[in-house]
């Protein structure tokens, strides 16, 4: 069964407004979580790492204030897509690691669809 | 050049028939590689680690060159089910840091 919940599947929004997304490991406590955006026929882009009671570490070209990461338990992590547009639309999908990562297995959401119109 | 590159593909190929993806990492400090499986519209799932002596996992093998930093999937006796993107993954670490870095994948397509 699914080890990392992700809510909601689907959004679609309009331009202007604000989605959030949650995150949730299940059965284990995420110390680390992920987040990833991916485009049509592209590979998973890592957007940022979120750490548990600190503030997330973001890769570059990610800008922190419009997509908002909280990681306020050890069970859950929120992206929030803020003053969504068009070019936001995408594939996002989180991950949870509760030890080491060279184990590789990286629990992954079901993932979020979100449309902007 | 890209961290982790791959031929996009699409390979088709028919009902039992053997095929191979190749994957290129540029990171040579890279310590751990992978391969996972995402199929259309899905989350990506672990298929396999690569270990460098080569590992096998039923109809899958999986080989690692260090030297040439190239990873490879062999795929026996195609099943229609193993239709999917087949996303080769590298971690490397940085002192207490681990970043996982997917290839764009490489898409197969098993026909009749």
């Amino acid at each position: 069964g699914a080890v990392v919940s992700q809510h909601p599947s689907w959004v679609i929004c309009k331009s202007g407004t604000s989605v959030k997304i949650e995150c949730r490991s299940l059965d284990f406590q995420a110390t680390t979580m992920f987040w990833y955006r991916q485009f049509p026929k592209q590979s998973l882009m890592l957007m940022a790492t979120s750490n548990e009671g600190s503030k997330a570490t973001y890769e570059q070209g990610v800008e922190k204030d419009k997509f908002l990461i909280n990681h306020a338990s050890l069970t859950l992590s929120t992206l929030t897509v803020t003053s969504a547009h068009p070019e936001d639309s995408s594939f996002y999908i989180c991950s949870a690691s509760a030890v080491n990562l060279n184990t590789g297995e990286l629990f992954f959401g079901e993932g979020s669809r979100l449309t902007v119109l | 050049r890209k961290e982790v590159e791959q031929d996009p593909g699409p390979f088709n190929v028919p009902e039992g028939a053997t095929v191979a993806f190749n994957c290129t990492y540029s990171n040579s400090a890279s310590q751990s590689f992978f391969w996972y499986r995402q199929d259309c519209r899905k989350e990506p799932k672990l298929l396999m680690s690569v270990y460098s002596s080569g590992n096998e996992d039923g109809r899958f093998t999986a080989q690692l060159n260090r030297a040439s930093q190239y990873i490879s999937l062999l795929i026996r006796d195609s099943k229609l089910s193993d239709s999917a993107t087949y996303l080769c993954v590298v971690n490397a670490v940085a002192g207490t840091a681990s970043k996982l870095t997917f290839g764009t994948g490489t898409r197969l397509q098993v026909t009749l």
